[in-house]
């Protein structure tokens, strides 16, 4: 069974922060890596994506993927209340998976002003 | 920007009645997908779709549930006979390539009654 663990929160930072979500994964497998943000009784927007190990930065927003340690993280620069929602992290495994993701429960989000 | 559509946005319907859930992808992805979101619980993969036949299908797709591509731009989903815990928000996503980025219609609420 193909686990993504991710703490459901509430993560509260204050507006202009860092904020530092982290995500685990249980199939050593996996290939492809997301970060959607989801406000409340709203679809999963894509963030981010990330393939290989290292940093990938966008904007505010970086992705970090350490394979060998199955661990995904988001780094939110310069909070802004408008960021608060709820982040999923999804992930997929790979050829023999398909293309499913497999998503985490999310971790909420609150950016105080 | 292209984005995935779906109609309807919200469909109620009595226990044992069929409901059939719409979405057009973004227009040059050949990977369509199926998730549903249950209220406070994960994302869920329902079903993957390419070349117009079923690539991948989890254990929530069973016999009541189907696929179409009934022309070159939608996608539908149906369930033959609702049950009340298909009462979800169902998402449809599609993509360019396997394991690539995956973009996701609003939702539909479906409410089983």
């Amino acid at each position: 069974q193909k686990e993504v663990e991710q703490n459901s929160g509430p993560l509260s930072v204050p507006e202009g922060a860092i904020a530092s979500l982290n995500c685990t994964y249980s199939d050593r497998g996996s290939q492809s890596f997301f970060w959607y943000r989801q406000y409340s009784g709203k679809s999963p927007e894509l963030i981010m994506s990330i393939y290989s190990n290292g940093d990938k930065e966008d904007g505010r927003f970086t992705a970090q993927l350490n394979k060998a340690s199955q661990y995904v993280s988001l780094l939110i620069r310069d909070s802004q209340p408008s960021d608060s929602a709820t982040y999923l992290c999804a992930v997929n495994s790979g050829a023999n998976a398909g293309n499913m993701l497999t998503f985490g429960g999310g971790t909420r989000l609150m950016v105080k002003p | 920007e292209p984005e995935v559509t779906q109609t309807p946005s919200h469909q109620v319907t009595q226990m044992g009645q069929e409901v059939i859930l719409r979405c057009v992808p973004i227009s040059n992805h050949l990977y369509f997908y199926w998730y549903r979101q249950i209220l406070g619980q994960k994302v869920e993969f329902l079903v993957s779709f390419y070349n117009n036949e079923i690539s991948e299908k989890s254990e929530i797709f069973d016999d009541q549930f189907s696929v179409e591509r009934p022309d070159g731009s939608n996608f539908t989903l149906k369930i033959r006979s609702t049950k009340l815990e298909d009462s979800a928000m169902y998402f449809c996503a599609s993509s360019s390539g396997r394991g690539n980025e995956q973009f996701f219609g609003p939702g539909t609420r479906l409410t089983v009654l």
